[in-house]
């Protein structure tokens, strides 16, 4: 089936750094969605991106989706302590019956 | 407006046994799909319900199974429990829509399952 890839695994930065994340796919998807999970609760999803080319603002969060519809990136912009946590792009696959979780990226951060 | 609600939040059972972990959506959230995340396999789609009837499955065996009733909420099941069953069910919930997946999804605190 089809899978996500995240990089990097994980990130430890200092309070007021600006931070990118990105996931790749080998095959194409029509949705990018990204998520994040704080420690024992479920994820929340931030942003959503339907189009490809789309750049989607929310808040300190910006995301693109890939041209080519196999990447999307996510920047956080003046990182804060909050915003530790996992996030997860993820996105229906292209038949419309599994919906496909990347493994995550952890982010840190430092005061 | 309360949250996706689920029960009970944490749950031991042994190799062997079943067990059944249910699900209350947000109101007026008709769509109820169930996820499983381990740190070996990450978040995995187990299924997806709608209207009382199962309208997408995931890659897991018949062992795990889903039920909705008509005030939407939802219960999973798992039969013949194993060791590498053991992982956070999570379940989330959304407005109807055409497609399968809803994006607007809100997910819940979880079931941490430990099968021992």
């Amino acid at each position: 089936g089809q899978q996500l890839n995240q990089s990097p695994q994980s990130m430890f930065i200092q309070e007021g750094e600006d931070v990118s994340m990105n996931c790749t796919s080998s095959s194409i998807f029509n949705t990018w969605l990204w998520y994040k999970q704080d420690p024992g609760e479920g994820p929340v999803l931030l942003i959503a991106l339907y189009k490809a080319g789309e750049l989607t603002s929310n808040g300190r969060l910006t995301a693109q989706f890939g041209i080519t519809r196999k990447d999307s990136f996510l920047n956080i912009s003046a990182s804060i302590p909050s915003d530790v946590g996992i996030y997860f792009c993820a996105g229906p696959d292209n038949y419309g019956q599994n919906f496909v979780f990347g493994p995550g990226t952890r982010l840190s951060v430092l005061p | 407006k309360a949250g996706v609600t689920q029960t009970p939040r944490y749950l031991i059972k042994t190799r062997g046994q079943q067990v059944t972990l249910s699900c209350s959506p947000i109101s007026g959230h008709r769509s109820v799909s169930w996820y499983q995340q381990t740190p070996g396999q990450g978040l995995q789609f187990l299924f997806e319900y709608f209207s009382e009837t199962q309208r997408n499955k995931g890659n897991f065996p018949g062992r795990f199974s889903g039920r909705q009733f008509s005030n939407s909420r939802s219960e999973m099941n798992v039969s013949t429990l194993e060791l590498g069953d053991s992982a956070l069910y999570l379940c989330a919930s959304s407005l109807p829509h055409k497609n399968f997946m809803n994006t607007e999804a809100f997910f819940g605190q979880g079931t941490r399952l430990t099968v021992v």
